[in-house]
């Protein structure tokens, strides 16, 4: 396909981990991203990796990469209320970054 | 160190109009690209400006135009608006040729 694909929602129970998937469409050698928005903001940088990669991890968050299936995943370890957000996944395209639809992440008490 | 600033927050147009949104790269950064987020979606590319000169453009119509300025902030402009305008529109600021963007908090148009 030609969209960077997200499931829409996702709900964990504080203190569990959660696991957001991405699949992407480029098979070149390409960078792909994480955001988070939290409502009314921007989008915060949360973490990247290159397509040579197969994971990379960064205190609590860890991106696994599967280049051959292109699917991306983030795993935050003991999620947190603050981690209440939309997640985008992106990958780059020249100049360009092509972002999913955001994957919806509620965290219950 | 000011990250990537954007203005005004909030914008309130109708059918017709034109509108000018204005954006200030993160220090150091000399790459501005604009992103348009309908709601309940993922950003889509608008275009990218660089050296003062638009280096990529993505799929939208010429009512859409952008400017650099020797400072590297930029303007977005979008004349004749339609309903489908109102979006949230973000800018991020770059260093050419780095693996990131930045972006800002998003100045949220609607148009009536």
């Amino acid at each position: 396909g030609e969209d960077v694909e997200q499931s829409l929602f996702l709900s964990v129970r504080e203190g569990d981990s959660s696991v957001i998937n991405c699949t992407y469409t480029d098979s070149s050698s390409t960078y792909l991203y994480w955001y988070k928005q939290e409502p009314g903001a921007g989008l915060q940088l949360l973490t990247y990796i290159f397509s040579n990669m197969d994971m990379k991890q960064d205190q609590r968050l860890t991106v696994l990469l599967n280049k051959k299936d292109k699917h991306l995943s983030l795993r935050i370890a003991d999620t947190q209320t603050g981690d209440s957000a939309i997640y985008f996944c992106a990958e780059r395209k020249g100049q360009n970054f092509v972002f999913g639809p955001g994957t919806r992440l509620s965290v219950l008490p | 160190d000011a990250g990537v600033t954007q203005s005004p927050t909030h914008l309130i147009k109708t059918r017709g109009q034109q509108v000018t949104l204005r954006c200030s790269p993160k220090s150091g950064h000399d790459t501005v690209s604009w992103y348009q987020q309908a709601l309940g979606q993922g950003p889509q590319f608008i275009f990218q400006y660089y050296e003062e000169e638009e280096r990529q453009r993505g799929n939208f119509p010429d009512r859409f135009s952008g400017h650099q300025f020797p400072n590297y902030s930029s303007e977005l402009n979008v004349n004749a608006l339609l309903l489908g305008d109102s979006a949230l529109y973000l800018c991020a600021s770059s260093l050419s040729g780095a693996e990131t963007q930045y972006f800002g908090p998003g100045t949220r148009l609607l148009v009536l």
